[in-house]
């Protein structure tokens, strides 16, 4: 079946670093997702890629993804202590006809110390 | 607008009792989704609901587990009985496809003793 990883697993930065997290899947995506999770909260959605080699920008986090389209990056660009949580990027299979059925990865989960 | 509504938030039980979670989810959502977090194994899909039909519930661990959705802004999750490797947060998320992305609602902590 279809799967999403991500690494990585953890990250630990003081603030003003910068992070990234990256995602790839064993197959072909319609589509990216990608979600945040603050501690003990539920996902809330960030943004959703389309485009092979699309590139977004939400002020510092900027996201990417891959020309295949089996692979995604989210960069954040000098972290702050809000950016704390867990990133998840998930994705449909490509040609699925189910539309909202994701597969999440893993997830990343950045700590930030002040 | 109201989001995706869940109950209980919490919910602490005894090895072998029945579990019953709620969801409500956005009006004008047609799909509906219940998804399964732990440290061990992430988010997992536990089933999906398309117009109130289950589409794919191939992630139900066994068959211990069983969700309804009578209607088109009520769902449940039964497990019965309930076993300590089933606490996780459960959460609910609904979409439609002018929305794509899904909405969570806050979840469900079951912890069974």
């Amino acid at each position: 079946g279809q799967q999403v990883m991500q690494i990585p697993q953890y990250q630990h930065v003081q603030e003003g670093e910068d992070f990234t997290t990256y995602c790839n899947s064993s197959t072909t995506l319609s589509n990216i997702q990608w979600y945040k999770q603050r501690p003990g909260g539920h996902p809330v959605f960030l943004i959703q890629l389309v485009k092979s080699g699309e590139v977004k920008k939400q002020k510092r986090l900027t996201f990417q993804f891959g020309e295949a389209k089996k692979n995604s990056s989210l960069h954040i660009t000098a972290t702050q202590t809000t950016d704390v949580g867990t990133y998840f990027c998930a994705g449909p299979k490509a040609g699925g006809t189910s539309y909202g059925k994701l597969t999440f990865g893993q997830g990343t989960i950045l700590t930030v110390h002040p | 607008d109201a989001g995706v509504i869940q109950s209980p938030r919490h919910e602490v039980t005894e090895m072998g009792q029945e579990v019953t979670l709620r969801c409500k989810p956005i009006s004008g959502h047609n799909s509906l989704f219940w998804y399964r977090q732990t440290m061990m194994r992430g988010l997992e899909l536990l089933i999906y609901f398309n117009n109130n039909v289950p589409i794919d519930d191939s992630g139900m661990p066994e068959d211990r587990f069983s969700a309804k959705m009578p209607n088109a802004s009520f769902s449940t999750l039964k497990i019965q009985p309930s076993e300590p490797r089933d606490s996780a947060v459960y959460f609910c998320a609904s979409t439609s496809r002018r929305a794509g992305e899904l909405f969570f609602g806050e979840g469900s902590r079951l912890t069974v003793l």
